[in-house]
């Protein structure tokens, strides 16, 4: 079956440090997002790509970057962690643009001390 | 710019009670509208969604959902709650481009 698989599940990392989140989907699908998930807040759109290539920030893009360079792969990169960026971060992939249900990973529990 | 809101952070319901969860959205045209539920630990699973047409939609899970575009609201239903429905729930609306979520309402379920 296809599935979005995120990795690591946990991961705690010190303030400053570059972290990389990894996300891989067996769908085949276009578009790819990253959303974080805080407490109060909801699911907030970090960055989305809607092909090989194609990367857009989204709400709460300041910090972190994402790239594409094939249709299964978007890892998400925190270039210096904050503790601000303490969060569960959930990938999301989906078929086309507006109108395709997202097809979610188990989330990657972030903590920046 | 569109937005989400579900005015309940939590509810309480008796298992076998009936359930309503009520989503307003903000936007100029009709948008695409869904709802997903997220058990803890999880991420997120489609329960349905509404695109055009009847405006009652059927989901998984014997929830369903009523699109009324004078009051702009998305509300999901279920006519008898399971204990294993206890979960938290967002709904969610696309325009043009990306998903807007709401904040998310927490179902507890009581015996």
């Amino acid at each position: 079956d296809a599935e979005i698989t995120q990795s690591p599940r946990h991961k705690i990392t010190e303030t400053g440090r570059q972290v990389t989140l990894a996300c891989h989907q067996t769908w085949n699908h276009n578009n790819m997002f990253w959303y974080r998930q805080d407490l109060g807040h909801g699911l907030r759109l970090i960055h989305y790509s809607y092909g090989v290539q194609d990367t857009n920030k989204g709400e709460v893009s300041d910090g972190y970057s994402v790239s594409r360079s094939n249709t299964e792969d978007l890892p998400l990169t925190l270039e210096s962690a904050a503790s601000s960026q303490t969060s569960v971060y959930f990938c999301a992939s989906s078929e086309s643009r507006s109108n395709s249900p997202l097809h979610f990973g188990n989330g990657t529990r972030l903590t920046v001390t | 710019a569109q937005s989400v809101t579900q005015p309940d952070i939590h509810i309480t319901v008796s298992e076998g009670a009936s359930l309503e969860l009520r989503c307003n959205y903000s936007y100029g045209a009709t948008p695409y509208l869904f709802w997903y539920v997220q058990s803890p630990g999880q991420g997120l699973q489609l329960l349905l969604k509404y695109f055009s047409g009847d405006t009652l939609v059927q989901g998984i899970k014997g929830f369903e959902a009523e699109f009324k575009r004078s009051q702009s609201s998305f509300n999901l239903r279920k006519p008898s709650v399971h204990w294993s429905d206890a979960a938290e729930y967002f709904c969610a609306s696309a325009g043009y481009s990306t998903l807007t979520f709401g904040k998310g309402t927490m179902l507890l379920v009581s015996p």
